[in-house]
């Protein structure tokens, strides 16, 4: 089974409209990182967050990780083309300080 | 400053041909890490270099594959006698030491084996 899952697998919204993707595991997540990914592209670091609790802001996406580190949510507030893309949360579930394991990620389309 | 980059960016070979993949990291950083991502599955990691230490190839998925580092430099990753399932985006970061986290990405080499 998957050790980190991550929902929903796609999303198709309205530009302007608020969305949430969730990625969640049964063990303790050390550190939880969201990327976003575009065709063709490396992925681009958006957020770590490493404390139970912790909640993180940048421009128009928020991310937080639950008390108990074991579930974050990325928050997109006012939806943009530009927001477009793979977003793809990844997290150290050994507690080894490098060795990152990803979930499948969630395509999100944003139609003008 | 430049990024990490790696070539070829596309790679179309033969069943049972060798495949060497390259990854130039950030000037600087000391940590490297290969990584295979799959069509719809999520990223696997298969081998991390830090500096001088040994290598952790505990993701490596068969003894057909094997990564080199020189120094704190280039890292070339070798495939040999792919198979089919070994088409993927192979995905390099690199890291600073005591940033071990915040991994930076390439664009990925596409490798289709047919």
């Amino acid at each position: 089974s998957q050790e980190l899952e991550q929902s929903p697998q796609s999303l198709i919204v309205q530009e302007g409209k608020n969305l949430t993707i969730n990625c969640t595991s049964s063990k303790t997540l050390y550190g939880l990182y969201w990327y976003k990914q575009k065709y063709g592209e490396g992925l681009i670091f958006l957020m770590m967050l490493q404390k139970g609790g912790e909640e993180k802001s940048h421009e128009k996406i928020t991310a937080k990780l639950d008390e108990k580190k074991q579930q974050s949510s990325l928050h997109i507030t006012a939806s943009q083309p530009s927001h477009a893309g793979i977003y793809l949360c990844g997290a150290d579930i050994g507690g080894s300080n490098y060795k990152l394991t990803f979930g499948k990620g969630t395509l999100l389309t944003v139609n003008p | 400053g430049a990024g990490v980059s790696q070539s070829p960016s596309n790679k179309v070979t033969e069943k049972g041909k060798d495949v060497e993949l390259r990854c130039d990291p950030i000037s600087g950083h000391t940590a490297l890490y290969w990584y295979r991502q799959r069509l719809g599955q999520g990223l696997e990691f298969l081998i991390y270099f830090q500096g001088n230490s040994a290598p952790d190839k505990s993701g490596l998925p068969s003894d057909r594959f094997s990564a080199e580092r020189t120094g704190e430099s280039v890292s070339t990753l070798t495939i040999q006698r792919t198979q089919q399932e070994d088409s993927a985006v192979y995905l390099c970061a690199s890291s600073l030491q005591g940033q071990l986290y915040e991994q930076y990405f390439g664009p990925g080499t596409r490798l289709t084996v047919t």
